[in-house]
């Protein structure tokens, strides 16, 4: 079965530079949700998206930005990184109907120098 | 504020004995919770889950229990097998749409041969 598409999956950028990580959702998956682990820590929802529009907002600093396509894949935009955004990003789709769950991708590995 | 708490790190059993994988929450607008299977440099994988309105959930050899009034939900694992050996999270959410996933910490289980 088709899965949870995430590009790149291992990423190096310096400081103050600018990063953009792809989703790809399951097929008919038109919800798609953002997480970030730290190293060691558990991953904390960062935003999510119904449709094209937001529909949930966490704890997401106001450097990185995203958005849904038409196509429902999304982008996650980090834009002045700083080492503390090192961390695995996870990207997350679901259905919209009842108690849906979330499926993850494999992640993408940020490394800020 | 952790709101979904997993308190044992680790967890180590013997293949072929249970596994019992605990999660408490604190959040009594929580009525969805997931359970999660991570290997290191992958995303987590859905296992099982379970809605506030049942008190027990089985697929093949995981079983969920949901304690509501104690906030308490458990993994069951019988039998255990070396290739359970992960991480194990414990997630969270409310009833409405596009919610989030709250996780815990996690328990990382050992099975030995």
């Amino acid at each position: 079965a088709a899965g949870v598409i995430q590009s790149p999956r291992h990423l190096i950028k310096e400081k103050r530079e600018t990063a953009t990580l792809k989703c790809y959702p399951i097929p008919r998956h038109d919800t798609v949700y953002w997480y970030q682990q730290g190293p060691g820590q558990d991953p904390q929802f960062l935003i999510s998206f119904y449709e094209k529009m937001q529909s949930d907002k966490g704890s997401i600093p106001d450097r990185f930005s995203a958005q849904q396509f038409s196509d429902y894949h999304s982008e996650l935009n980090m834009s002045s990184l700083e080492l503390g955004d090192s961390a695995l990003y996870f990207c997350a789709s679901s259905t919209n109907s009842g108690q849906e769950t979330q499926y993850f991708g494999p992640g993408t590995r940020l490394l800020v120098l | 504020d952790q709101q979904v708490k997993q308190n044992s790190p680790s967890l180590s059993v013997q293949e072929g004995r249970i596994s019992i994988l605990n999660c408490d929450y604190t959040n009594s607008m929580f009525d969805y919770f997931l359970w999660y299977k991570k290997y290191p440099a992958e995303g987590p994988t859905f296992l099982i889950s379970i809605s506030s309105i049942k008190d027990k959930n089985e697929d093949g050899r995981f079983t969920v229990f949901l304690n509501k009034s104690a906030k308490h939900l458990s993994l069951h694992i019988v039998p255990s097998q070396p290739g359970d050996s992960a991480v194990y999270f414990c997630a969270a959410r409310g009833n409405t749409g596009f919610q989030k996933l709250v996780f815990g910490t996690g328990t990382r289980l050992l099975v030995s041969p």
